[in-house]
């Protein structure tokens, strides 16, 4: 039973519009979550973050939503560049038990077209 | 070096070898996470460290597998009689702090991985 689920294996944008990359999850005790990019042949690099406190974290090009009524979650990447092409992993933890331990979704694979 | 690194990169066993993969951690890190991800998959948790002691092994498969990082830094994961299912990216991560909070130096940063593929 997955927690985390990213439904859209994939994604193609143009350079320079919007990226919108969708997460949803089903455990209500996950109040910490993370994004991480990856690269082929390369580990997950950590992106942005957002608590559940709050529900907008921004970065440069980079916004999390989060709305927590609909245990959902979204990454925003404004401007789309050809080098955002990668894999991204929306993840979750769980503070009550360990929050160290995350829950990872399968993945979207984000290609942005010159 | 700057960050995580891991050895081998890749490594092809044979049902029934063993085999040991090496992960070296940013420097000063006091946890250390050993994640498993199968093709298709994102990465599963199998285990975490505070220093040398290994606090939580509830991700690990079966009794085949064993962590250790007997001096708080470098870690190795060991497969004794590795299966075709034990075929997938073993990833190694590591941060300052125990606890993941706001802010980047609290999260984890993984290394490139180990590809293991059992024949």
């Amino acid at each position: 039973d997955q927690q985390v689920k990213q439904n859209s294996p994939s994604l193609s944008v143009q350079e320079g519009r919007i990226s919108i990359l969708n997460c949803d999850y089903t455990n209500s005790m996950f109040d910490y979550f993370l994004w991480y990019k990856k690269y082929p042949a390369e580990g997950p690099t950590f992106l942005i973050s957002i608590s559940s406190i709050k529900d907008k974290n921004e970065d440069g090009r980079f916004t999390v939503f989060l709305n927590k009524s609909a245990k959902h979650l979204s990454l925003h990447i404004v401007p789309s560049q050809p080098g955002d092409s990668a894999v991204y992993f929306c993840a979750a933890s769980d503070p009550g038990g360990s929050n160290y331990k995350l829950t990872f979704g399968k993945g979207t694979l984000l290609t942005v077209n010159p | 070096g700057a960050g995580v690194s891991q050895s081998p990169r890749y490594k092809v066993a044979k049902r029934g070898q063993d085999v040991a993969l090496r992960c070296d951690p940013i420097s000063g890190h006091v946890s250390l996470f050993w994640y498993q991800q199968a093709l298709g998959q994102g990465p599963e948790f199998l285990t975490y460290f505070q220093n040398e002691a290994q606090l939580d092994k509830s991700g690990l498969p079966s009794d085949r597998f064993f962590a250790e990082r007997p001096e708080g830094s470098v870690s190795t994961l060991k497969i004794q009689r590795t299966q075709q299912e034990d075929s997938a990216v073993y990833l190694c991560a590591s941060s300052l702090n125990l606890h993941l909070g706001s802010g980047k130096n609290n999260e984890q940063f993984f290394g490139p991985g180990t590809r293991l593929t059992v024949l």
